[in-house]
C-alpha cells in the first residue's frame, strides 16, 4: 500500500530563506510523486510532479523538488521564499499502474517579512 | 480555458435537509474525481468515475453519500439526510488520462447546521 508523510504540519520562513517542505514515501512500486500548491479559499494547483525521468523536478515559481529513492524522499524547496509563497502544501503519491492518488497531511508555509 | 466549475461556492443547510454538489470537469478529461477536505481528516478521495463510470467508491463515508455522473461534463454529490458531521470542502478534480495531473475546482464550503 502507498502512503505519504509530510513532516512538519507548519514551517515558518523569513522572506528571501530557503524553504524547505519534507515528503516522504512509501510505494511498493515505482511511484508518481506530487506537489500541490493551496492557496486560501482555493482548490490545489499542481506544482510540480516526478514521472520517472529526471530526478530534480523543477516546478512552476521557483519550486523544484529531488527525488531520492534511498531515501524514499521527494523534498520540495525554493532558494528565497517570497511573501506570496504563503499557502498550505500537499505532497502526494501514485504509482505507474493506478491512479489512486494518495495525499499528505499538508504542510502549512508562513512566511515573514 | 475553463477549469473544473464547481456549484456552490457556498452551502448553509440545516441537519436533515439533501445537499446536491455540482460538477462540470474541463472538457475532454475522462477521469473525475470526488474529494473532501475537513481539518481533522485532511483531503480525502470519496469516490471517482472514468467515462462516467464509478469505479471506485470505497471512501464513500456511507449509504447517505451518493454520487452520479449522467454525461461527460457534469458530476453530482448527494448527501441525504446532511448532518454536521459533513461540514467540509469538497473538492472536484478532473484528469485526462490514468496518470494525468488532476485539476481541482474552487470547492464547495458546506456547512451543516
Amino acid at each position: 500500500a502507498q502512503s505519504v508523510t509530510q513532516l512538519g504540519s507548519h514551517v515558518s520562513v523569513s522572506e528571501g530563506a530557503l524553504v524547505l517542505l519534507r515528503c516522504n514515501y512509501s510505494s511498493s512500486v515505482p511511484p508518481y510523486l506530487f506537489w500541490y500548491v493551496q492557496y486560501p479559499n482555493q482548490g490545489l494547483q499542481l506544482l510540480l510532479k516526478y514521472t520517472s525521468a529526471a530526478t530534480l523536478v523543477k516546478g512552476i515559481n521557483g519550486f523544484e523538488a529531488e527525488f531520492k529513492k534511498s531515501e524514499t524522499s521527494f523534498h520540495l524547496t525554493k532558494p528565497s521564499a517570497h511573501m506570496s509563497d504563503a499557502a498550505e502544501y500537499f505532497c502526494a503519491v501514485s504509482d505507474t499502474g493506478g491512479f489512486k492518488t494518495i495525499f499528505g497531511a499538508g504542510t502549512r508555509l508562513f512566511v515573514k517579512a | 480555458d475553463a477549469g473544473v466549475i464547481q456549484s456552490p461556492r457556498h452551502e448553509v443547510t440545516e441537519m436533515g435537509q439533501e445537499v446536491t454538489l455540482r460538477c462540470k470537469p474541463i472538457s475532454g478529461h475522462d477521469y473525475l474525481f470526488w474529494y473532501r477536505q475537513t481539518m481533522m481528516r485532511g483531503l480525502e478521495l470519496l469516490i471517482y468515475f472514468n467515462n462516467n463510470v464509478p469505479i471506485d467508491d470505497s471512501g464513500m463515508p456511507e449509504d447517505r453519500f451518493s454520487a452520479k455522473m449522467p454525461n461527460a461534463s457534469f458530476s453530482t454529490l448527494k448527501i441525504q439526510p446532511s448532518e454536521p458531521r459533513d461540514s467540509a470542502v469538497y473538492f472536484c478534480a478532473s484528469s485526462l488520462g490514468l496518470k494525468g495531473t488532476q485539476y481541482f475546482g474552487p470547492g464547495t464550503r458546506l456547512l451543516v447546521l
